[in-house]
């Protein structure tokens, strides 16, 4: 998957504990993208961030839960007082560039993350 | 509101035969549309993409079709493999604020 790095890849939590997810982006790409995918469900988009910004946060649940993508370091995607609803696959996508029409800009997905909430 | 829907959550389709999958879309301003490809517990793949300026865009045995009056887009697989059989998202891509919505996937099963 061309070199987006997500860890961890399998993450259990008891409920009511924090989940923190990690995504590297492939080298040079400064757009981050996290994407949900619920059990028998497509993937639905959560958050566009770019270096220190978040561009777009519509599709994230306006309670529980953030995402940051500081100037160093990876970008973190994190879960307060899970419940059992949160177990979900949750991917991140990086670009080199945003979605301004650019030709052939495309996103590369990471493995993705399985949140397990017990 | 969802962007896109892809009506069908399967397919399938006997080894050798042709694997359509339909993708249909509500914003024109969409400059790009996007298929993924995705098996389980893996990330999605890139898979074709067309311009929204094109009607159809072939990179070996996938091709896409863009029907823009009908805001419809589709993509064939001929001939179809059992290694095809995945979740197949179509995606657009577009100018408003970065996000891609992907449709709800179609899964294809293609038999030996």
């Amino acid at each position: 998957n061309a070199g987006v790095m997500q860890n961890p890849r399998h993450l259990v939590r008891r409920r009511g504990q924090e989940a923190r997810l990690r995504c590297s982006p492939m080298k040079g790409h400064s757009h981050v993208y996290w994407y949900r995918q619920l059990p028998e469900e497509g993937l639905k988009f959560m958050v566009y961030l770019q270096k220190e910004n978040i561009i777009d946060e519509s599709g994230m649940p306006k309670e529980r839960f953030s995402a940051e993508f500081p100037k160093e370091g990876p970008s973190i995607l994190r879960i307060q007082q899970v419940v059992r609803g949160d177990s979900a696959a949750y991917f991140c996508a990086s670009s080199l560039a945003g979605t301004g029409g650019i030709a052939g800009n495309t996103i590369y997905f990471g493995e993705g993350s399985w949140l397990t909430v017990v | 509101d969802q962007q896109v829907k892809q009506n069908s959550p399967s397919l399938s389709v006997q080894e050798g035969r042709i694997s359509i999958l339909n993708c249909d879309y509500t914003n024109s301003m969409f400059d790009y549309f996007l298929w993924y490809k995705k098996y389980p517990a893996e990330g999605p793949t890139f898979l074709i993409s067309i311009s929204s300026i094109k009607d159809k865009n072939e990179d070996g045995r996938f091709t896409v079709f863009l029907n823009k009056s009908a805001k419809h887009l589709s993509l064939h697989i001929v001939p179809s493999q059992p290694g095809d059989s995945a979740v197949y998202f179509c995606a657009p891509w577009g100018t408003n604020a970065g996000k891609s919505t992907f449709g709800d996937g179609t899964t294809l099963t293609v038999k030996p």
